[in-house]
């Protein structure tokens, strides 16, 4: 069953705590992203990476951080300085195929952090 | 800067009607121009896409408008069914950059 898996579906996270969220694919996928999503505001990218141990900060990178240490996973930690950080995160990847041609991003299902 | 801009935010659509979603851009260099449907509590699914070349593309119910000279799209959904309630975003990318997605519109269908 091949796909993204986000886990977990639902994080509960006290005020200054860092937390990380798990984005795995198993698409075989060059590209993956992180997206935060709120209300009325579509998606805004976060972090993207392009191949293994390099990474791109997006619109909205500060307080947050990510990793890319193996092809399948791109972990995304949101710090304590991330100033609002409940929301809904979404991962996504995408076959890179250079700077010729576009391919189509596919998501996860999404992790809905709440800070309290 | 939003390069991409989506109407309108809601839309309220009668069962057997045509929802019409439309997206305005900015950028020229965009070259392809995606729509995703999002269902409550899921991410994205790429729903239909269409790059500049072509001034209509349909599959099924799901059509895409395209209008260069305008930099317009829009997303036409005919015989619109309960079940096409959800959220749609359309987007737009140049090259291997990376995707710029409209503020989303929240459809509903009513019987």
């Amino acid at each position: 069953d091949g796909g993204i898996t986000q886990s977990p579906k639902y994080l509960f996270r006290k005020e200054g705590q860092n937390v990380t969220l798990s984005c795995e694919q198993n698409l075989n996928h060059d590209a993956m992203y992180w997206y935060r999503q709120d209300p009325g505001q579509g998606l805004r990218l976060i972090y993207y990476s392009q191949i293994v141990n390099d990474f791109q900060k997006g619109d909205i990178a500060e307080g947050y951080s990510v990793s890319r240490e193996k092809k399948e996973s791109f972990p995304l930690t949101v710090t304590s300085a991330q100033k609002n950080p409940t929301a809904f995160y979404l991962c996504a990847s995408s076959i890179d195929r250079g700077s010729l041609t576009t391919d189509t991003q596919y998501f996860g299902p999404g992790t809905r952090l709440t800070v309290l | 800067q939003q390069q991409v801009k989506q109407s309108p935010q809601s839309l309220i659509v009668q069962k057997g009607g045509i929802s019409i979603i439309n997206c305005a851009y900015e950028n020229t260099a965009f070259d392809y121009f995606p729509w995703y449907q999002q269902f409550p509590g899921k991410g994205p699914a790429l729903l239909i896409a269409i790059r500049p070349d072509v001034s209509e593309k349909k599959e099924g119910r799901f059509t895409i408008s395209f209008n260069k000279s305008a930099k317009q799209f829009s997303l036409h959904i005919m015989d619109s069914q309960p079940g096409d309630s959800a959220t749609y975003f359309c987007a737009a990318i140049f090259g291997n950059e990376k995707l710029t997605f409209g503020t989303g519109t929240r459809l509903t269908i009513i019987p």
